[in-house]
């Protein structure tokens, strides 16, 4: 059984500032890291997806590294914006398998 | 080419009534997988399944609900007698056949209250 753990759980920020939040999850067997954005009422949503050592993704103001050696990856957000609020949720499939296991997110409100 | 469907998107039930939840894939995915988000928590796994085939039900709670992916038609999530813990936002993804990096697409959910 996987355990994907995310920190922090919850947080808040100031409109403009910049943030970031982990995800951990067992290094051995790894496949794929993705991270999704889940805004209230409405359907996870793909950011990224990566399987390399060292990946970097990047979206507009949102981006995230891989380190599948110790097992974490990092999501960072540039200048936060309102329209960030919402749960960024990180899952992981080892082995090529093709069942997915989410943390239990982090859930982020950016203040204006 | 639509998203993944999923219906109803509302649904209540009183005790021991039975809720069918659908799901209809991605156009082109023959993967399945439906999660449940209780109140206050993530998302948790219940099944995975590919066309006519259940491949990991680890998820499923033993007694009460089921889940199938027939050969034509949508994916249906069913749970019999439902009680007041069935309570829950059900959430279906799809993914492209094949192993891999499997990025799976999500619907809109279905949230079931039981009365």
């Amino acid at each position: 059984i996987l355990n994907v753990e995310q920190s922090p759980q919850s947080l808040h920020v100031q409109e403009g500032d910049s943030t970031n939040f982990t995800c951990s999850f067992p290094s051995s067997n790894f496949y794929a890291l993705h991270w999704y954005r889940w805004e209230t009422a409405k359907s996870p949503e793909a950011l990224f997806v990566m399987t390399l050592n060292g990946d970097e993704k990047k979206k507009g103001r949102i981006s995230a590294t891989l380190n599948t050696k110790e097992g974490y990856s990092y999501l960072y957000i540039k200048g936060s914006q309102p329209e960030d609020s919402a749960t960024y949720l990180c899952a992981t499939n080892s082995g090529g398998y093709q069942k997915v296991t989410f943390g239990t997110g982090t859930k982020l409100q950016v203040i204006p | 080419n639509a998203g993944v469907m999923q219906n109803p998107r509302h649904l209540v039930r009183r005790r021991g009534q039975e809720a069918r939840l659908r799901c209809s894939p991605m156009k082109g995915h023959s993967h399945v997988y439906w999660y449940r988000q209780l109140p206050e928590e993530g998302l948790k796994f219940m099944v995975y399944l590919q066309k006519e085939n259940i491949i990991d039900e680890s998820g499923m709670p033993k007694e009460r609900f089921s889940a199938e992916f027939p050969k034509e038609g949508p994916s249906i999530l069913r749970i019999q007698q439902v009680v007041r813990g069935d309570s829950a936002a059900y959430f279906c993804a799809s993914s492209q056949a094949g192993l891999g990096v499997n990025e799976q697409f999500f619907g809109p959910g279905t949230r079931l209250t039981v009365l």
